[in-house]
């Protein structure tokens, strides 16, 4: 089993606020991590899927980067707003191993 | 609309008993897969499925059974072996299989209480 960590565990953040989380995995033999957003009541959905060193990706006031050789990945919220409270949760495999998830960052927005 | 659906949303069971839950999805995926919430814990794979009529064990099998008769389906059985069945169940599909899943299409969870 992958050893996926997610920090911190939860975010109190105000309106208008940008935050930032990170995911930790084994860079050993890396194939994939991906965020999801799952808000309470809902499904959790994808935000990004990234494989190379070095990726970037951007959905609207979200980011994240992936650092395969160190073996992180950050999630950036710009400019937090009531409904990005959720829990996001990381998920990341190598060679040999299904996707495993970290324990997930509760992020709450206050107005 | 294309989805997963999982049933029911709320389960209690009397301890002794198993219990099946349901996942069906229409996005015409390959592989299915069964997870597991505890609070205060990430998602633990249980079983997952990457073709028709073939299934494997995931991190915590011990105590649940699968099938996949139809490409749509991938029903969970909770049995009576299975220690500490209370949690969040949660199932989802992929379009590929393999290291190179894509992403995830998951269902709104089913939570099972046992009594």
């Amino acid at each position: 089993i992958l050893n996926v960590e997610q920090s911190p565990q939860s975010l109190h953040v105000q309106e208008g606020d940008s935050t930032n989380f990170t995911c930790s995995f084994p860079s050993s033999n890396f194939y994939a991590l991906h965020w999801y957003r799952w808000e309470t009541a809902k499904s959790p959905e994808a935000l990004f899927v990234m494989t190379l060193n070095g990726d970037e990706k951007k959905k609207g006031r979200i980011s994240a980067t992936l650092n395969t050789k160190e073996g992180y990945s950050y999630l950036y919220i710009k400019g937090s707003q009531p409904e990005d409270s959720a829990t996001y949760l990381c998920a990341g495999n190598n060679a040999g191993n299904m996707l495993t998830f970290g324990g997930g960052t509760r992020l709450m927005v206050k107005p | 609309d294309g989805g997963i659906t999982q049933s029911p949303k709320y389960l209690f069971r009397k301890e002794g008993q198993n219990v099946t839950l349901s996942c069906e999805q229409n996005l015409n995926h390959d592989a299915m897969y069964w997870y597991r919430q505890d609070p205060g814990q990430g998602l633990r794979l249980i079983y997952y499925s990457q073709i028709v009529n073939d299934f494997q064990k995931g991190d915590i099998a011990e105590g649940y059974s699968v099938s996949r008769e139809k490409k749509e389906s991938f029903p969970l059985t909770v049995t009576s072996a299975q220690k500490n069945p209370t949690a969040f169940y949660l199932c989802a599909s992929s379009a590929r299989t393999g290291l190179n899943t894509g992403e995830l299409f998951f269902g709104e969870g089913s939570r099972l209480t046992v009594l």
